[in-house]
C-alpha cells in the first residue's frame, strides 16, 4: 500500500506570501491519480487539484500542482485570507485498487 | 447542480449496526463510480468504499472489509453503505463523494455523522 507523508504538518504564512506544501509518497505515483483538496472547519473537502497538474473546475489560477513519481507539490502563490484551511494530498492506484490520503498540511495565518 | 447529501448516521453501541444513504442530483448518477469516506472526529480523511456506476467491481478498505456493505440503486440515484459489526473507531463523519473515472473525487457531500458508544 502507498504511504503519502505530507510536510510540513503546520506551515505558518501572511497573506500575500508563497505557500509550498509537500507530498512524498513510498512508491511511485502514476502522476494522473495524484490529487489535492482543501478542507475548511465544517466543510467537506473541495478538490483543488487532479492529474498531479490539473485546476479542477472553478479554482483559481493561485494554485497550482507539479512533481510526479513520489514528489509532489501544491503551490499558492499569493494567499488570500480565505485560503487558510487543511490541505490533503490523494492518490489512487495498486492491486486491488486503493485510494489514500495524506495526513494533512495545516495552513494557518502568521 | 451536483448535490450529493448524506443521511443515516446517528449513535450506535458497539457491535450495532447502521445504514448511510447519498442521494444524488444535478447529474447522471447511473454514469459514475461512487465512493464512501469517512473523517474521523479531529483527524485526517479515510476512504472507506468504492462501487464502479455498473456495481461491480466493489472495493474496500482493510479497516471495514467484511463489515461493511456498499450498494447502490440507479434506479433511485441513491448510494447505501451498510454498517455492522460496528466498532468505537467507526466513529467519523461518513461523506459520499463522486469519482468521474480518474482517481479523484471532484464532488462531495455535506457528511453525516456516525458516532459508535456505549
Amino acid at each position: 500500500e502507498i504511504v503519502l507523508t505530507q510536510s510540513p504538518g503546520t506551515l505558518s504564512l501572511s497573506p500575500g506570501e508563497r505557500a509550498t506544501l509537500s507530498c512524498r509518497a513510498s512508491q511511485s505515483v502514476s502522476s494522473g491519480y495524484l490529487a489535492w483538496y482543501q478542507q475548511k472547519p465544517g466543510q467537506a473537502p473541495r478538490l483543488l487539484i487532479y492529474g498531479a497538474s490539473s485546476r479542477a473546475t472553478g479554482i483559481p489560477d493561485r494554485f497550482s500542482g507539479s512533481g510526479s513519481g513520489t514528489d509532489f507539490t501544491l503551490t499558492i502563490s499569493r494567499l488570500e485570507p480565505e485560503d487558510f484551511a487543511v490541505y490533503y494530498c490523494q492518490q489512487y492506484g495498486g492491486s486491488p485498487p486503493r485510494y489514500t490520503f495524506g495526513q494533512g498540511t495545516k495552513l494557518e495565518i502568521k | 447542480e451536483v448535490q450529493l447529501v448524506e443521511s443515516g448516521g446517528g449513535l450506535v453501541q458497539p457491535g450495532g449496526s447502521l445504514r448511510l444513504s447519498c442521494a444524488a442530483s444535478g447529474f447522471t448518477f447511473s454514469s459514475y463510480s461512487m465512493n464512501w469516506v469517512r473523517q474521523a472526529p479531529g483527524k485526517g480523511l479515510e476512504w472507506v468504499s468504492y462501487i464502479s456506476s455498473s456495481r461491480s467491481p466493489i472495493y474496500y478498505a482493510d479497516s471495514v472489509k467484511g463489515r461493511f456493505t456498499i450498494s447502490r440503486d440507479n434506479a433511485k440515484n441513491s448510494l447505501y453503505l451498510q454498517m455492522s459489526s460496528l466498532r468505537v473507531d467507526d466513529t467519523a463523519v461518513y461523506y459520499c463523494a463522486r469519482d468521474p473515472v480518474v482517481g479523484e473525487f471532484d464532488y462531495w457531500g455535506q457528511g453525516t455523522l456516525v458516532t459508535v458508544s456505549s
